[in-house]
C-alpha cells in the first residue's frame, strides 16, 4: 500500500494476556520506529529499527515489551502479561531513512480490561 | 535535544491566518525544526521542516529568525478541516549515530470555528 498500515486497528485483551500488534512499513523504507501514545499526550519513543537491526529500544517500558523486525520489512511489538497501564494507542512509522520525515500508521488503539 | 513550548490551544475563525509559535531556547547547530499535524483517530502527519529563516510548501509556511530560538508555522486561510493538534518538534541532524526519535510535547490544539 501507499501508507503504514498497522493491525489490527482496535484490540482489547483481558489482564494477564499476550497481545502482538503489527506494522506494515513504507515498502523500502530503512528505518522503522515504534510510539505509544496515552490520551491527550504526545506520541513517546518506544524503540528504532534500521532494517533488521534494533538499535534503541530505550523508550520500552518494561521487558514485557519486545519488538522485532526479522528481515527488515514488517515489525511486530509484543506486549506479554498486559496490564491495565499498558492500555493506549500504539503508533509505527518509517521513514526512508534517518534523515526524512517519519510517515506515522493510524495505530491500533489496544485496551486492556 | 532542545525542548520545545508551544500554547496548548487557539482558536481561529474559517478563512484567517493561523500562526502557531514554538519556542525552542536551547537548540543546537545541527538540530533543525519539524512540525506535524495530527487528527482524532489518525497517526501524526509531517506538514513541514526548516532550518533557518522561511521554508514554504502547498500546505504551510514555517519561519525562523536568525537566533533560531523560536519558529512560527503559518496556515494560510484555515477551513475547519485543519481542526487538529500541531506538535513542533527539534530533531538532530544525522550524525551518524544514535537513534532519531521523535520527541513530541502535548502540541497545540487548533480549532476552526465557522
Amino acid at each position: 500500500g501507499a501508507g503504514v498500515s498497522q493491525s489490527p486497528r482496535y484490540k482489547v485483551a483481558k489482564r494477564g494476556q499476550d497481545v502482538a500488534l503489527r506494522c506494515d512499513p513504507i515498502s523500502g523504507h530503512v528505518s522503522l520506529f515504534w510510539y505509544q501514545q496515552a490520551l491527550g499526550q504526545g506520541p513517546e519513543f518506544l524503540t528504532y529499527f534500521q532494517n533488521e537491526a534494533q538499535l534503541d529500544k530505550s523508550g520500552l517500558p518494561s521487558d514485557r515489551f519486545f519488538a522485532e523486525r526479522p528481515e527488515g520489512s514488517v515489525s511486530t511489538l509484543k506486549i506479554q502479561r498486559t496490564q491495565q497501564e499498558d492500555s493506549a494507542v500504539y503508533l509505527c512509522a518509517s521513514s526512508l531513512d534517518v534523515s526524512q520525515p517519519q510517515h506515522f500508521g493510524d495505530g491500533t488503539r489496544l485496551s486492556i480490561l | 535535544l532542545a525542548k520545545t513550548t508551544q500554547p496548548i490551544s487557539m482558536d481561529s475563525y474559517e478563512g484567517q491566518e493561523v500562526n502557531i509559535t514554538c519556542s525552542h531556547n536551547n537548540i543546537a547547530t545541527n538540530d533543525y525544526i519539524t512540525w506535524y499535524q495530527q487528527f482524532p483517530s489518525q497517526g501524526p502527519r509531517f506538514i513541514i521542516q526548516g532550518y533557518k529563516t522561511k521554508v514554504t510548501n502547498e500546505v504551510a509556511s514555517l519561519f525562523i529568525p536568525a537566533d533560531r530560538k523560536s519558529s512560527t508555522l503559518s496556515l494560510p486561510r484555515v477551513s475547519l478541516s485543519d481542526t487538529a493538534v500541531y506538535y513542533c518538534l527539534v530533531v538532530r541532524a544525522y550524525s551518524g549515530a544514535g537513534s532519531y526519535q521523535l520527541t513530541f510535547g502535548k502540541g497545540t490544539k487548533l480549532s476552526v470555528i465557522p
